[in-house]
């Protein structure tokens, strides 16, 4: 069973680079989208980015060029990081699998995107 | 981006009971459209993908439908432990983007 387990600085001043490393567990590296995914304080879900493990990599447009996901496959581990951070970036970041599952809709087979295996979640915290 | 407009924003509702939680997309997405909980303190899980399709493990009283850009959850005989925090997503095209959570509280 896949089991993802992250970790990182959970308190950050203004202006400095946020970064968190999930490792991965349990199951294969290959074939999924590693994904970061935010929660503000008492807020909704924000999705940060993805990564393939092809290491092609698609970002929020929102957090521009501050976002970047990396994936280490040699130690089955990928990670983020977040330039110049702000109080706005407080958050519980988390770190997940993304699956392509293949279904049958009205005799159509298609592949669909989701996310089925969450880390525990990392608070990080920015604050002078 | 895809807006994803969730409805209601909370709800009070009994052990027992269904319940049913709407997202509407700003456009097509097709039966891209994807369904968690989440419990206080938790990360979120998986519930249903493909609009309709349970993941793995769920039980069988939940379940997903769509009409057109419109999307439904309803939980059939609501269980203690259901009471959580739903989120829908649309996982059609990047930026993924979520609803802003629909709260199931008990009455």
């Amino acid at each position: 069973q896949v089991q993802l387990q992250q970790w990182g600085a959970g308190l950050l001043k203004p202006s400095e680079t946020l970064s968190l490393t999930c490792g991965v567990s349990g199951g294969s590296f290959s074939g999924n989208f590693w994904t970061w995914i935010r929660q503000p304080p008492g807020k909704g879900l924000e999705w940060i980015g993805e990564i393939k493990d092809s290491g092609g990599a698609d970002y929020n447009p929102s957090l521009g060029s501050r976002v970047t996901i990396s994936v280490d496959m040699s130690q089955n581990q990928f990670s983020l990081s977040l330039k110049s951070v702000t109080a706005a970036d407080t958050a519980v970041y988390y770190c997940v699998r993304g699956v392509l599952i293949y279904s049958i809709i009205r005799r159509s087979g298609k592949y669909f995107n989701g996310m089925d295996v969450w880390g525990q979640g990392t608070t990080v915290t920015v604050s002078s | 981006d895809i807006q994803m407009t969730q409805s209601p924003s909370s709800l009070s509702a009994s052990v027992g009971d269904r319940v049913t939680i709407t997202c509407r997309a700003s456009q097509n997405i097709d039966n891209h459209l994807n369904w968690y909980q989440q419990k206080p303190g938790k990360a979120p899980t998986f519930l249903i993908y493909a609009a309709a399709s349970l993941q793995s493990g769920v039980p069988s009283r939940f379940s997903g439908s769509r009409s057109g850009t419109d999307f439904t959850l309803t939980i059939n005989n609501l269980h203690p432990e259901d009471f959580a925090t739903y989120y829908c997503q649309q996982s059609y095209t990047t930026p993924r983007t979520f609803g802003q959570g629909t709260k199931v509280e008990i009455k």
